[in-house]
């Protein structure tokens, strides 16, 4: 099993474009989220989900949209990129249930120059 | 809303030296705590919940209500340890809140 993936690994964007953040998990996991890692920030939830074609805000939600069209995949796409958004992203999975763990992705470590 | 707090960012230990890491939480439920870890440029990985009441890695860490502490230990730090610790409470939709993280530097 290849557990959580993310594609791509690096990315450099101009202020202004758009781009999407792939995530795939491998583990038949109901929830599904993403994460951004910033210094002294920590980690950070943008949006998630409880089961496909669901989504739902997190903390810091504001630039970003999400789809969950497939139980397996969860997208995360940039409309239109800011500086601001510089950063790692990770997402993550976990089943359901008490002792329900997350797994994470490896990261994608955007710029927006 | 759920808030972790990790008061030190960054902790310098010398090899064979007792590490501690402060994590102290708010949360009107019944609190489930984790403490994650991420080693230089790799995925976050868990490390420990408090309802397994495990070791791992020489790591313990216990849930205390009254004090709303999950303080995560070793009594002997090894080089291998050096890395980024993150303490999280989950809430009753599956989300974690995380701490803003420990830097932990193992001097040899």
């Amino acid at each position: 099993n290849a557990g959580v993936t993310q594609t791509p690994k690096f990315r450099v964007l101009k202020t202004g474009q758009s781009m999407t953040l792939l995530c795939a998990q491998d583990m038949n996991h109901e929830y599904m989220y993403w994460y951004r890692q910033d210094p002294g920030m920590g980690l950070r939830l943008i949006h998630y989900s409880v089961g496909e074609g669901t989504t739902a805000k997190g903390e810091v939600p504001d630039g970003y949209n999400v789809s969950r069209l497939k139980k397996q995949n969860f997208l995360l796409g940039l409309e239109s990129a800011a500086p601001s958004q510089t950063s790692v992203y990770f997402c993550a999975s976990s089943g359901t249930g008490r002792k329900g763990e997350q797994f994470f992705g490896p990261g994608t470590r955007l710029t927006v120059l | 809303a759920q808030r972790v707090t990790q008061p030190e960012k960054l902790l310098s230990v010398f090899k064979g030296a007792p590490v501690e890491l402060k994590c102290n939480y708010s949360y009107s439920g019944s609190p489930e705590l984790f403490w994650y870890v991420q080693y230089s440029r790799q995925r976050l990985q868990l490390l420990l919940r408090h309802i397994s009441r495990e070791s791992i890695k020489g790591f313990t860490a216990d849930l205390n209500k009254g004090e709303t502490s999950f303080h995560l230990k070793k009594p002997f730090a090894q080089e291998e340890d050096s890395a980024m610790y993150y303490c999280a409470l989950k809430d009753g939709n599956n989300r974690l809140a995380f701490g803003k993280g420990n830097q932990v530097v193992v001097i040899p």
